[in-house]
């Protein structure tokens, strides 16, 4: 069992450019969630899905979205990235909302 | 707004010493806490969990108690090892159960 995984690991992008961080856990949990952590600031909510066909704004949803086709699968689209994205994506799962949340690897963005 | 423990302190034990981490957080509502550890380049991971109707909860090596009355939360980590160094998080759900609250974390450093 794989559990959570996130692709990539680490990429560099150009200011403007369109990006698709992706996550994936094979736990059948039917909650997600994406996070950000920045020094300094923990890990900030952005995007969360209750169940597949449902998405939810977090605490910074601004500049990013999500969907949520199946059980399995979370993707966070940046649109146009900017400089302030520059931080580790986290996403994690969660048997149902309110329930203990278990993260992925993360990925790291830089933004230029 | 609501705050768990925005401050990234450092706590150096060394090894076979107990160590305590403190949280406090400021969401009487909040009914669900979790403690995590996070290494350098990974992701959280779960440690133990309390809910509100509990004083305190103990796993293996690590008990998490609960004191609802000053709105404070700790980890003891029994016999600290050198794995145990990390940065540990507290979290509570005060917001809402998709909206777990991050503290800032506590950096453990254990020496030889």
């Amino acid at each position: 069992i794989a559990g959570i995984t996130q692709a990539p690991t680490s990429q560099i992008l150009a200011a403007g450019r369109r990006m698709t961080l992706r996550c994936t856990q094979d736990m059948r949990h039917n909650a997600m969630y994406w996070y950000r952590q920045d020094l300094g600031l923990g890990l900030r909510l952005i995007h969360y899905s209750n169940t597949a066909g449902t998405t939810g704004k977090g605490e910074v949803p601004d500049g990013y979205s999500v969907s949520r086709a199946n059980t399995d699968d979370f993707p966070l689209t940046l649109a146009s990235a900017v400089p302030s994205q520059t931080s580790v994506y986290f996403c994690a799962s969660s048997t149902d909302q309110g329930q203990t949340q278990y993260f992925g690897p993360g990925t790291r963005l830089l933004v230029l | 707004g609501e705050s768990v423990g925005l401050h990234l302190p450092t706590l150096s034990v060394q090894e076979g010493d107990n160590s305590i981490i403190n949280c406090a957080y400021s969401n009487s509502a909040s009914d669900y806490f979790i403690w995590y550890k996070q290494e350098s380049g990974k992701g959280p991971q779960f440690i133990i969990d309390i809910r509100s109707n509990m004083d305190k909860r103990q796993g293996q090596r690590v008990t998490v108690l609960l004191n609802k009355t000053v709105k404070h939360l700790s980890l003891q980590i029994a016999a600290t090892q050198p794995g145990d160094s990390a940065v540990y998080f507290c979290a509570e759900n005060g917001g809402g159960y998709n909206k777990l609250i991050f503290g800032a974390g506590t950096r453990l450093a254990v020496h030889p």
